[in-house]
């Protein structure tokens, strides 16, 4: 079965350093998205991408990075960590066309990451 | 401006009871989709419910459904028969189009239900 995969689930780190968030997806969907979740502010949107070498600034992007080298894959860089920037890191993807039943976004099982 | 906005931060409901968890949302795109995803105290997001703007019927799923009002810009869930598992986060969400085929998901806050035996 198709999924879409986040690693670590968990990660604590200090301030300063930079961190990679992986993530996976063996939809083979063009649209894939990063968000954060923070008590009383929802998902927020990160970065997104609609394709290989595309990338998009979401409402919340300042700190955080991400690069497109194939369609699998969005890592998700946070290039120096700090403690605002601890949060559940969700990864998304979707099916680009309009038509197709069914177009919505399938989640990741969460990153929860720590900066201390 | 928020595009989403679910005011209820918290709701209760008697087991077996139908509830409406309310959304509205804001847009000019007069083609968008709307969703509601649930999220248990496992943390996983779980889709429950899709209608898209052109949709002339509400849409259902199960003991779910959506009170869709276009003029009013709302639309809201409706769990029916409520049951101690229905528990958790639900966040409504907008599709807007970004350029011609792609999209990006705006969510809400979010809604936490208790239900209650």
């Amino acid at each position: 079965d198709a999924e879409i995969t986040q690693s670590p689930r968990h990660k604590i780190t200090e301030t300063g350093r930079q961190v990679t968030l992986a993530c996976h997806q063996t939809w083979n969907h063009n649209n894939m998205f990063w968000y954060r979740q923070d008590l009383g502010h929802g998902l927020r949107l990160i970065h997104y991408s609609y394709g290989v070498q595309d990338t998009n600034k979401g409402e919340v992007s300042d700190g955080y990075s991400v690069s497109r080298s194939n369609t699998e894959d969005l890592p998700l860089t946070l290039e120096s960590a700090a403690s605002s920037q601890t949060s559940v890191y969700f990864c998304a993807s979707s099916e680009s066309r309009s038509r197709v039943v069914g177009t919505e976004a399938f989640f990741g099982q969460g990153t929860r990451l720590t900066v201390v | 401006a928020q595009k989403i906005t679910q005011t209820q931060p918290g709701m209760f409901v008697q087991e077996k009871e139908a509830v409406t968890l309310d959304c509205t949302y804001d847009t000019s795109d007069p083609s968008y989709g709307l969703f509601w995803y649930k999220q248990p105290s496992s943390g996983e997001m779980i889709f429950l419910i899709y209608q898209g703007s052109y949709d002339q019927q509400n849409a259902t799923e199960g003991r779910y459904s959506l009170n869709f009002q276009k003029a009013r810009k709302s639309a809201n869930l409706v769990i029916s028969a409520s049951q101690l598992g229905d528990s958790a986060m639900y966040f409504c969400a907008m599709r807007e189009s970004h350029t011609s085929g792609t999209y990006k998901y705006i969510f809400g806050t979010g809604t936490r239900l208790k239900v209650l035996a």
